[in-house]
């Protein structure tokens, strides 16, 4: 019963470089999102996705895409890393109205 | 655009102290307002609610809303160390789609000592 799957848990990249969070997961749902947590500011949406082929942006979206090509995965892709970006990630999904369930969440290092 | 405050942002309590956590909004369309509480890691679900002042309870803990005001709270009695936690209020619209947009209040560090 895997639920969400994040990966990477931790990463440090240098600025300028890119790289792609991946979230996948086994729940079937329609809804998944990608938020990131900074001290004070709680979660804030950067993409979501209703759908396979769906995506939108959200709150903070500059500086980040994502792509939804199966129901299962939704990755996110940072084009060129900044040292605002450091932050811990969230990915999460959910069925309809119902309540959130979140990935396990990645710690994302700019230098 | 759609509003969640918490309070307070941070609170130390003693084991066995009652604690009530605040949370107001200002959200287009209210569906819904959900606590979750983070540990370590990944926030885990506590409570849903979307009537006014229907009390929903597990264990020590216990929500309720406030439509009318706008507000709910979080009270948690007999704390424990195992409380010590970012407890995480969020609001959902109606939004565009029949999905809502669920936007999420700063949090409340609660740090419980033995």
């Amino acid at each position: 019963n895997a639920g969400v799957t994040q990966t990477p848990k931790f990463q440090v990249l240098k600025t300028g470089q890119s790289m792609t969070l991946q979230c996948a997961q086994d729940m079937n749902h329609e809804y998944m999102s990608w938020y990131r947590q900074d001290p004070g500011m709680g979660l804030r949406l950067i993409h979501y996705s209703v759908g396979a082929g769906i995506t939108d942006q959200g709150e903070v979206p500059n500086g980040y895409n994502v792509s939804r090509s199966t129901t299962e995965d939704f990755p996110l892709r940072l084009l060129s890393a900044a040292p605002s970006q450091t932050s811990v990630y969230f990915c999460a999904s959910r069925l309809g109205n119902e309540k959130l369930f979140f990935g396990s969440g990645t710690q994302l290092s700019v230098l | 655009e759609d509003k969640v405050v918490q309070s307070p942002l941070s609170l130390v309590v003693h084991e066995g102290d009652t604690v009530t956590l605040n949370c107001s909004y200002e959200v287009t369309n209210f569906r819904s307002l959900l606590w979750y509480k983070q540990e370590k890691k990944a926030p885990t679900f506590l409570f849903m609610l979307t009537s006014s002042g229907i009390e929903k309870k597990s264990g020590r803990l216990s929500s309720i809303l406030d439509k009318k005001e706008l507000f709910s709270i979080l009270n948690i009695t007999a704390t424990q160390t195992g409380d010590s936690a970012i407890y995480l209020c969020a609001v959902k619209n109606a939004g565009g789609t029949s999905y809502g947009k669920l936007t999420f209040g700063q949090g409340t560090i609660l740090t419980v000592h033995p």
